[in-house]
């Protein structure tokens, strides 16, 4: 039962350009949830979401940043436009039943995003 | 003040100790999380606890949901355990866990 995974693993794009992250949540799990860990900080929550809902985003960016998990496929989080102070790890998790608050989370490797 | 405040920020123990890393909170929750961040960066979910303790091989971890405080503990530590340990709450919405900035425990041989 292979674990949550996200790819790519490095990232490097310029000023300007766009990033999409990709992550396949383990077998089973419907529950996806994105965090961002800047350089020298701690993780903070971007976005929850179920099989094409979003259930909680209030961590995300007003602008630039957009998620979404599609029917099939993997989640995405996109990031247009990315800026020097995007450059971070970002990570995502998946749980089977759903709700920080409940529920064990299984986190994917991470993708370092470096915006040059 | 964050919201959640972990002592020490960073911890350096011989191989042996018995090491202990505190977690305090501010908000209202249901349920807390104790992390592991390998210094390759994986994250690994250690504890999820509501009340009470709980025991996985050598890690303990207790809660105290009146004096907004838990623990982790880990008995006879070991160089494998060097590691970030992050603690993390939930903080009133299905998916905003707010984070603790972590434990740097680093065990020499």
């Amino acid at each position: 039962n292979a674990g949550v995974m996200q790819n790519p693993r490095h990232l490097v794009r310029r000023r300007g350009q766009e990033a999409r992250l990709r992550c396949s949540p383990m077998k089973g799990h419907s529950h996806v949830y994105w965090y961002r860990q800047l350089p020298e900080e701690g993780l903070k929550f971007m976005v929850y979401l179920q099989k094409e809902n979003i259930i909680d985003e209030s961590g995300m960016p007003k602008e630039r940043f957009s998620a979404e998990f599609p029917k099939e496929g993997p989640s995405i989080l996109r990031i247009q436009q990315v800026v020097r102070g995007d450059s971070a790890a970002y990570f995502c998790a998946s749980s089977p039943l759903g709700g920080a608050l409940t529920d064990t989370q299984y986190f994917g490797p991470g993708t370092r995003l470096t915006v040059l | 003040k964050n919201e959640v405040e972990q002592s020490p920020q960073n911890l350096t123990a011989q191989e042996g100790e018995f090491i202990t890393i505190n977690c305090s909170y501010s908000v209202g929750i249901s349920a807390l999380h104790w992390l592991q961040q390998h210094p390759g960066g994986g994250i690994v979910s250690l504890f999820m606890l509501s009340s009470g303790k709980k025991k996985h091989g050598r890690l303990i971890a207790t809660i105290n949901i009146q004096e907004k405080h838990s623990s982790l503990h880990i008995t006879a530590s070991h160089p494998r355990d060097s590691a970030v340990y992050i603690c993390a709450v939930g903080g009133g919405s299905q998916g905003n866990l707010i984070f603790g900035k972590g434990t740097k425990l680093s065990v020499k041989p």
